[in-house]
């Protein structure tokens, strides 16, 4: 099944630090999104690429998209203690009517 | 996000129990969604329910079932409760704008199976 796979699986950074997670995808997609989980919440979404969109903003957070590679990148820039919780990338199904998510990156950001 | 709320937020069940998990939502979608997580295992699709009358098993529908009662209601049940159920179960809602779908969570309920 198409799915998303984040790399790394966790990272562990300094506040103000950036933070780079990376999503790679099996077939084609007409958009790809992130989601954000605080520990024990439900997911939150935070970014929609779309396939003909190659960098998009949201804030501090920075999403690239190179279809040719079948991969996305999500930046958080100057990143904060509350920036800690996991990130999944999620992208449709080939029937096109359900997300599958990868598996997450855990991002933990100390002060 | 208060619009999209499970009942219970946690329990604790013995193997073979039948148990049921609600999910409301106020958000007026039409689509909703049932999921598990497990450690390293991320997001699985449990059932999904496109209105009312339209019902569809996801990835790891065996031992499931789901009822939706209306377009703001929709429910998992566990037949016959097992321990490799334990899990954080999630309901979602989604909302498709110009073939592109926006996925809003509930809090998730946290299962123990003994």
């Amino acid at each position: 099944s198409q799915q998303g796979e984040e790399d790394p699986q966790a990272l562990s950074i300094q506040e103000g630090e950036n933070a780079t997670m990376n999503c790679s995808y099996k077939t084609s997609i007409n958009n790809l999104q992130w989601y954000r989980q605080n520990s024990g919440r439900g997911l939150v979404h935070l970014i929609l690429i779309r396939s003909n969109e190659r960098e998009k903003h949201s804030g501090r957070l920075r999403v690239t998209l190179d279809t040719s590679k079948k991969s996305s990148s999500l930046l958080i820039t100057a990143s904060r203690a509350a920036d800690t919780a996991s990130y999944f990338c999620a992208t449709a199904n080939q029937a096109g009517t359900a997300l599958i998510f990868g598996k997450g990156t855990t991002l933990s950001v100390s002060s | 996000d208060a619009d999209v709320t499970q009942t219970p937020r946690n329990r604790i069940t013995k193997t073979g129990k039948r148990i049921m998990l609600e999910c409301s939502q106020t958000k007026g979608h039409d689509r909703m969604y049932w999921y598990r997580q497990d450690p390293g295992l991320g997001l699985r699709l449990i059932y999904y329910s496109f209105d009312v009358k339209d019902i569809n098993k996801g990835e790891i529908s065996d031992g499931y079932s789901v009822s939706r009662q209306a377009q703001a209601k929709f429910s998992l049940s566990l037949e016959s409760a097992i321990p490799n159920q334990t899990a954080l179960y999630f309901c979602a809602t989604s909302v498709w704008t110009d073939f592109e779908e926006t996925q809003y969570f509930g809090p998730g309920t946290r299962l123990l199976v003994l």
